[in-house]
């Protein structure tokens, strides 16, 4: 079975500065996806970013890039020039080819002024 | 699009009754999954559905929750009958390609069983 580990419960950052959260993944699969999710208080979860496991080039989406690491089975997720409305939960997720998404239990993320 | 649509947003019932809770995914979107969020817990993949069908249960924890999807534009999950222990925010999501991955969230829906 597959798991996904977000070993940071809890960071904190200063607005504008760089943030890096943290996921491994354990899987025996080749072909899969990743993704960061993004749950406000609103609970809205809102897909921030997505990586396909066969592509080695590192995905970015405007102020958020990942580091995938695949050997390392790594996921890290960096968030530049944090931004107030970037407070919130963060969640790694695993899905294999055509199955389920599987889910870290998050990361909770608070950009302080 | 409207996204995906559950219904209702809060939900407070009394141990023992049947609570339904619904879900319209986005049209043209081949899966759909139950999740299930709780702070003990996490986000918890309860069933999911392909093309209407469903896939794999192994997450649903108990008899007394079942899911239908008797269309593609319509799904329930059902809690019959409900306990304390099933209070959780209940999310439905559906994915447009399994190929593709990702999955489209609906807005959940709080359940409050006392």
């Amino acid at each position: 079975a597959q798991t996904v580990t977000q070993s940071q419960p809890e960071m904190s950052v200063q607005e504008a500065e760089t943030v890096t959260l943290s996921c491994t993944y354990d899987t025996s699969e080749s072909n899969y996806y990743l993704f960061w999710y993004k749950q406000p208080p609103s609970r809205q979860m809102i897909l921030v970013i997505r990586q396909e496991a066969y592509k080695q080039q590192n995905a970015t989406e405007n102020r958020f890039s990942v580091n995938f690491q695949k050997a390392a089975k790594s996921f890290s997720l960096k968030i530049s020039d944090s931004q107030l409305g970037d407070t919130a939960m963060y969640f790694c997720a695993f899905m294999k080819h055509g199955n389920k998404l599987v889910f870290g239990a998050g990361t909770i993320l608070r950009v302080k002024s | 699009d409207a996204g995906v649509i559950q219904s209702p947003r809060h939900e407070v019932t009394e141990m023992g009754q049947e609570v339904t809770l619904r879900c319209k995914p986005i049209s043209g979107h081949n899966s759909l999954f139950w999740y299930r969020q709780t702070m003990m817990r996490g986000l918890e993949l309860l069933i999911y559905f392909n093309n209407n069908v469903p896939i794999d249960d192994s997450g649903m924890p108990e008899d007394r929750f079942s899911a239908k999807m008797p269309n593609a534009s319509f799904s329930t999950l059902k809690i019959q009958p409900s306990e304390p222990r099933d209070s959780a925010v209940y999310f439905c999501a559906s994915s447009p390609d399994r190929k593709r991955g990702e999955a489209f969230f609906g807005q959940g829906t709080r359940l409050t069983v006392v």
